[in-house]
């Protein structure tokens, strides 16, 4: 069965840094999607990948998909503390499955 | 247009009730799925439709069952609860274009 793997499990940074956090799967990627639940709510849809290379910018969040590693990562300029949360991908399988990784705790100092 | 509407929001449920998680969608969705979280943990699925009259076990399926008579409505069932069963349940939804996985707001189960 796929395999999601997200790292770092958390994250602490200062307001204003950059950040960037990974999603690798076990298996080869037919869409990926990347979602942000605030503590104890529902998930907020940030963008969805399904090319290899593509890459798309929501506000400071950026998302990429390299195919050829399986790999999809999101990076956050200059971070303030409305992006903390944790940081969830997700992937579907051949068969309509979808399946997530554990998530990216993300905490932004101010 | 009302997205993905998940009932109860919260629930407590004594060892061996059963209960029913409803799901239903309003945007002719065939992708239907649901999910459990655990404290501290991502979404683990339970189960999964990509139609009417289909559905498929996910990672996590002991204990529940799922039927999918209309493309609109996609309930959970629990059948004897256990403590183990207390958990956050969200239902998702896709569509044909597979462009955004939408998200209910998720039932609060406790089982005591």
């Amino acid at each position: 069965s796929q395999e999601l793997e997200q790292s770092p499990q958390s994250l602490i940074v200062q307001e204003g840094k950059n950040l960037t956090i990974n999603c690798t799967s076990s298996k080869t990627l037919y869409g990926l999607y990347w979602y942000k639940q605030k503590y104890g709510e529902g998930l907020i849809f940030l963008m969805m990948l399904q090319k290899g290379g593509e890459e798309k910018s929501h506000e400071k969040i950026t998302a990429k998909l390299d195919e050829k590693k399986q790999q999809s990562s999101l990076h956050i300029t200059a971070s303030q503390p409305s992006h903390a949360g944790i940081y969830l991908c997700g992937v579907r399988g051949s068969q309509g499955n979808l399946i997530f990784g554990k998530g990216t705790k993300l905490s932004v100092k101010p | 247009n009302a997205g993905v509407t998940q009932t109860p929001k919260f629930r407590i449920l004594k060892i061996g009730q059963s209960m029913t998680l409803q799901c239903a969608q309003d945007m002719n969705h065939n992708y239907m799925y649901w999910y459990r979280q655990d404290p501290g943990m991502g979404l683990k699925l339970i189960y999964y439709s990509v139609g009417a009259g289909i559905t498929d076990k996910g990672e996590v399926p002991n204990g529940y069952n799922v039927s999918r008579s209309t493309t609109e409505d996609f309930p959970l069932r629990l059948e004897l609860a256990a403590p183990s069963q207390t958990s956050v349940y969200f239902c998702a939804s896709i569509g044909r274009l597979n462009t955004e996985a939408f998200f209910g707001q998720g039932t609060r189960l406790t089982v005591v």
